[in-house]
């Protein structure tokens, strides 16, 4: 039982690249989430899906799109990168809506530059 | 929104010392949790607990809601305890997890 995967686990990008970061659960979750977290600071809330085929947005969703594409995977695109978005991303899923327990990924620390 | 706060921000320990964590929130919460992010970077579940008491081996925590704080203890601390600990909680009328800025904790051998 893996959790939560996430892939890649390092990436640098120059500015208006283009690129996906992955997301994988085998707990058979209902709801998924990304967050990103920079320096000092909590993580925060980017886009989150609450079932498969829906996904809705967070507290910080400009510059990213997502894709739910089955139960278990969720996809994070950033479509032309800037260096405001160097952080480190976590995905995460919970087996029912958010205030059910949530378990995270090991992040992907993403650089722009 | 709701507001996670978070206190002390910093704390260096002996190790073998003890130490309490607070969380206060600003609203009714359906989720809390207790997360321990490693020197690597890693996210590790400790507790779920939007109220009640829990403990798990030196860790344990109380969250009272009705006074909308949560505390977690720490015992026995040893240096693999170093890292930051964050406080999350998601409110009665909201839809996401909100993070307080976390605090760090430093055990010293």
């Amino acid at each position: 039982n893996a959790g939560v995967t996430q892939t890649p686990k390092f990436q640098v990008l120059k500015t208006g690249q283009s690129m996906t970061l992955q997301c994988a659960q085998d707990m058979n979750h209902n709801s998924m989430y990304w967050y990103r977290q920079d320096p000092g600071m909590g993580l925060r809330l980017i886009y989150y899906s609450a079932s498969e085929g829906t996904t809705d947005k967070g507290e910080v969703p400009n510059g990213y799109n997502v894709s739910r594409l089955n139960k278990r995977e969720f996809s994070l695109r950033l479509e032309s990168a800037a260096p405001s978005q160097t952080s480190v991303y976590f995905c995460a899923s919970s087996k029912g809506h958010q205030g059910d327990e949530q378990y995270f990924g090991p992040g992907t620390r993403l650089t722009v530059t | 929104g709701i507001q996670v706060e978070q206190s002390p921000p910093d704390l260096i320990l002996q190790e073998g010392a003890n130490s309490t964590l607070r969380c206060n929130f600003s609203d009714s919460v359906n989720n809390l949790q207790w997360f321990h992010q490693n020197p690597w970077g890693q996210l590790i579940n400790l507790f779920y607990i939007p109220s009640g008491t829990k403990q798990n081996g030196r860790l344990s925590a109380t969250t009272v809601a009705t006074e909308r704080y949560s505390l977690l203890y720490i015992s026995s601390s040893q240096t693999t305890d170093s890292g930051v600990y964050f406080c999350a909680v998601v409110s009665g009328y909201g839809n996401k997890l909100v993070f307080g800025a976390g605090t760090i904790l430093r055990v010293k051998s």
